[in-house]
């Protein structure tokens, strides 16, 4: 499979816990895009990375969270002291121009 | 105000017959791209079809097209021919300018009846 892959795909931890996902994008593709999406709503940007730059990051990133890319290939997202708003299904994405192609993202609960 | 309104949060439509999901946008840049998602219950996101601003003709993918009308900002998704495997979230996304990130809408729940 070429596709985008994330991993884990579910992820259960306790508040206050610190968590980390890893996203493999398409091989050629050189931006990379993390979205977050919460029940009911449609995916929201968190950051973005031009090979191993991070050029864009919401307001939505708060401190506890921090993304790398380190050799621009792969990328994690951390999300340090978790809280239950954090919550959500976590989307990676990526694309050499044009289309965004999505992986299947991790599903986080926060208990 | 919201960058992406989809305002049918559900939607019905008979297997075999066409369904229009509606989509409005809102943006003050002259360059911007217009993308609809399908997203089943599986959680991954698959691109569909997309639609520069300055693209003169609709775009068409198969049996999906879009109906771009500019001067409306509405960008609605056409499915011709509904198949039960087309029930599925969808969701309308515009990337505006040199932007780089998708603003997504709130979607919308079809559900193709047998």
């Amino acid at each position: 499979d070429t596709g985008v892959s994330q991993d884990p795909r579910h992820k259960i931890t306790k508040r206050g816990q610190n968590v980390t996902f890893r996203c493999d994008p398409i091989s050629e593709h050189n931006r990379l895009y993390w979205y977050r999406q919460t029940l009911g709503q449609g995916p929201e940007f968190l950051t973005y990375f031009q090979n191993e730059a991070q050029l864009e990051k919401s307001r939505l990133l708060s401190d506890r969270f921090s993304a790398e890319r380190p050799k621009g290939s792969f990328s994690t997202l951390e999300i340090q002291r978790t809280e239950q708003g954090d919550s959500a299904m976590y989307l990676c994405a990526s694309t050499l121009q044009g289309e965004q192609f999505f992986g299947p993202g991790t599903r986080l609960t926060v208990l | 105000a919201q960058k992406i309104t989809q305002t049918q949060p559900g939607m019905f439509v008979q297997e075999k017959e066409a369904v229009t999901l509606d989509c409005t946008y809102d943006t003050s840049d002259q360059s911007y791209g217009l993308f609809w998602y399908k997203q089943p219950s599986s959680g991954e996101m698959i691109f569909l079809i997309y639609q520069g601003s300055y693209d003169e003709q609709n775009a068409t993918e198969g049996r999906y097209s879009l109906n771009f009308q500019k001067a409306r900002k509405s960008a609605n998704l056409v499915i011709s021919a509904s198949q039960l495997g087309d029930s599925a979230m969808y969701f309308c996304a515009m990337r505006e300018g040199r932007a780089n990130n998708l603003f997504f809408g709130t979607g919308t729940r079809l559900t193709v009846i047998p």
